[in-house]
């Protein structure tokens, strides 16, 4: 089946700084999505990109679907504590089952 | 609006108990999901259901059946439980059309078979 390498798996920073995780396959996506699960929730979308080359911003994430369409990446500035969780990408690479194809996620540490 | 309500949000189990997690959603979503989420391993698709009365498998869908009889509701069930089942498991639901909808996830269910 399809698979997607997220990386990094875990992250340690401190306020203020700025994130970078990324995801890449194998395979073409049609739709790239980043989601954001906070402790003992289930994950919530943060940003959906629909077409290669798009740069999406939500406050103060930015997520871009890559040309190649086999990779997205999603930053975050001017972390908070907040912003602790982890972060999966996800992929939809077509069917009218709209299955997703979910990264193993990026854990993200916020030091106060 | 509830959204998607998952029940029970905890259970432990011992081996070979059957049980049934339910999923409620009143968004009137045609497609809903199972996952399983296991530590470093992501979010892995059980089964599914594209719309009242369907259901298939997905990418881990051994030891585990499900059942779509009320567009609202989506069952998944252990007929016999094994320790390798213990894990977090996850429904989700999404409107038909376009795959911009996302998905919307319920809170989960920490399953513990012992």
């Amino acid at each position: 089946g399809q698979q997607l390498n997220q990386s990094p798996q875990s992250m340690f920073i401190q306020e203020g700084e700025d994130v970078s995780m990324n995801c890449t396959s194998s395979s073409i996506f049609n739709t790239w999505l980043w989601y954001k699960q906070d402790p003992g929730e289930g994950p919530v979308l943060l940003i959906a990109l629909y077409k290669a080359g798009e740069l999406t911003s939500n406050g103060r994430l930015t997520a871009q679907f890559g040309i190649t369409r086999k990779d997205s990446f999603l930053n975050i500035s001017a972390s908070i504590p907040s912003d602790v969780g982890i972060y999966f990408c996800a992929g939809h690479s077509g069917g009218s089952n709209y299955k997703l194809t979910f990264g193993k996620g990026t854990l993200l540490t916020v030091n106060p | 609006n509830a959204g998607v309500t998952q029940t029970p949000k905890f259970r432990v189990l011992k081996t070979g108990q059957s049980m049934t997690l339910l999923c409620a959603q009143d968004m009137n979503h045609e497609y809903m999901y199972w996952y399983r989420q296991d530590p470093g391993m992501g979010l892995r698709l059980i089964h599914y259901s594209v719309g009242e009365g369907t259901t298939a498998k997905g990418e881990v869908p051994d030891g585990y059946n499900v059942s779509r009889l009320k567009k609202q509701n989506f069952l998944l069930g252990l007929e016999s439980a094994a320790p390798s089942q213990t894990s977090v498991y996850f429904c989700a639901s999404r409107l038909g059309g376009f795959i911009q909808a996302g998905y919307t996830f319920g809170s989960g269910t920490r399953l513990t078979v012992v």
